[in-house]
């Protein structure tokens, strides 16, 4: 069976600083993982997916995210924070086996200080 | 192809009626699935059609709910004799069996009062 662990319900950065929004997952077979971002009263946006390629994926808006099998980790980082990331970001696993079937994290919510 | 099209937005119904909710994938995509999403948490898995067959069933699907797919194109998912428990954000979405890449529909939000 799949899951995933965000390890942070809310995360609070300034502006221009850091992110990093951490997740664990587990999967029984090689998992392909996504994060996706929701706006409010937006619909879900695909960030960034990793299927087995390279284990540092990038994404779109300058977000990227380590695979780390030892670990069972892909913590999604961006180098600097900007107003608009501010959202609900969700680490998602999906095994081939499972109909490819999304299982979501419960999310975190970004929230970004200007 | 404009993506994922689902309908109606927005849908507030008395408890105990019926309703129907429409999701139209991207026209090549053959698997379609069936989400919802209450406040504050993750989207959790409905039920899924490859084509026209319905695949996977959640437990989370009671017998109140069936969805539909009959020709491999569009689905709808019925509830019948709404609760309040109902009320979410029902997301359909699509993709290509293999190739892990998903669109979503911006989605259905059912209020039951």
């Amino acid at each position: 069976a799949q899951s995933v662990t965000q390890l942070d319900s809310h995360v609070s950065v300034s502006e221009g600083t850091p992110v990093l929004l951490r997740c664990n997952y587990s999967s029984s077979y090689s998992p392909s993982l996504f994060w996706y971002v929701q706006h409010p009263n937006k619909g879900l946006q695909l960030l960034l997916k990793y299927t087995s390629a390279a284990t540092l994926v990038k994404g779109i808006n300058g977000f990227e995210a380590e695979f780390k099998k030892s670990e069972t980790s892909f913590h999604l980082t961006k180098p600097s924070a900007h107003m608009s990331d501010a959202a609900e970001y969700f680490c998602v696993v999906s095994e081939a086996n499972a109909g490819n079937m999304l299982t979501f994290g419960g999310g975190t919510r970004l929230m970004v200080k200007p | 192809d404009t993506g994922v099209s689902q309908n109606p937005r927005h849908k507030i119904t008395k408890r105990g009626q019926n309703v129907t909710f429409r999701c139209d994938p991207i026209s090549e995509h053959n698997r379609l699935y069936w989400y919802r999403q209450t406040l504050g948490q993750g989207p959790e898995f409905l039920t899924y059609f490859q084509n026209e067959a319905q695949l996977e069933k959640s437990r989370l699907l009671s017998d109140r709910f069936s969805a539909e797919r009959p020709k491999g194109s569009f689905s709808t998912l019925e509830i019948q004799r709404t609760e309040q428990g109902d009320s979410a954000m029902y997301l359909c979405a699509s993709s290509l069996e293999w190739s892990g890449g998903y669109t979503f529909g911006s989605g259905t939000r059912l209020t039951v009062v």
